[in-house]
């Protein structure tokens, strides 16, 4: 089945570490995205990537790192300058040709 | 740049009644639309998109709304709720170039029984 696949589903960090989130997609898309949600609030836009080896900053990248060596695989990490990093974390693609966006199921990041 | 606002942060519905979800725009160029629906730790799935062909678009589950461009809105309606509409509901609009998609707060929809 084609999909986006995002890991780990839960994930824990200490303060002071860096993390990785995982972003991986078999549906030929050439754009990717990630996405920051607080609870009550909408999704904000963290990075995005049209094109391997390219990616722009979203409204809120401060904090946060990515890369896009493959066109299928788009991952997030989350360094220590991040200061608020508790949130669900979204990865998204689409198909350049297109205008509709698909999500992965999401990743919970806590700070502990 | 675009925007968009969703009126209701909450509604509640019995099941069996109407629903509807307020959204209205803003946009310099001809937008296209979308609802997205969340269900509790889940990603996000499309609902319904409008892309400047029909006015009035049906989605999944029963759900549709209507583009009224003189309004600037959107509002996603269906007939009648059941449980599993429980979720939140987010309005969604971008513009020419696609990578600038703006997201409303959502709307928390309760169906009670």
């Amino acid at each position: 089945d084609g999909g986006i696949t995002q890991s780990p589903k839960y994930l824990f960090r200490k303060e002071g570490q860096n993390v990785t989130l995982s972003c991986e997609q078999n549906l030929n898309h050439d754009a990717m995205y990630w996405y920051r949600q607080d609870p009550g609030q909408g999704l904000r836009l963290i990075y995005y990537s049209q094109i391997v080896n390219d990616f722009q900053k979203g409204d809120i990248a401060e904090g946060y790192s990515v890369s896009r060596e493959k066109k299928e695989s788009f991952p997030l990490t989350v360094t220590s300058a991040q200061k608020n990093p508790t949130a669900f974390y979204l990865c998204a693609s689409r198909q350049s040709s297109g205008n509709t966006i698909y999500f992965g199921e999401g990743s919970w990041l806590t700070v502990v | 740049a675009q925007s968009v606002t969703q009126l209701d942060s909450h509604v509640s519905v019995s099941e069996g009644t109407p629903v509807l979800l307020r959204c209205n725009y803003s946009s310099s160029y001809s937008p296209s639309l979308f609802w997205y629906v969340q269900h509790p730790n889940k990603g996000l799935q499309l609902l319904l998109k409008y892309t400047s062909a029909a006015t009035l678009v049906k989605g999944i589950n029963g759900f549709e709304a209507e583009f009224k461009k003189s309004e600037t809105s959107f509002h996603l309606t269906k007939p009648s709720a059941h449980m599993s509409d429980a979720a939140e509901y987010f309005c969604v609009v971008s513009e020419w170039n696609n990578n600038d998609m703006r997201f409303g707060a959502g709307t928390r929809l309760t169906v009670k029984p």
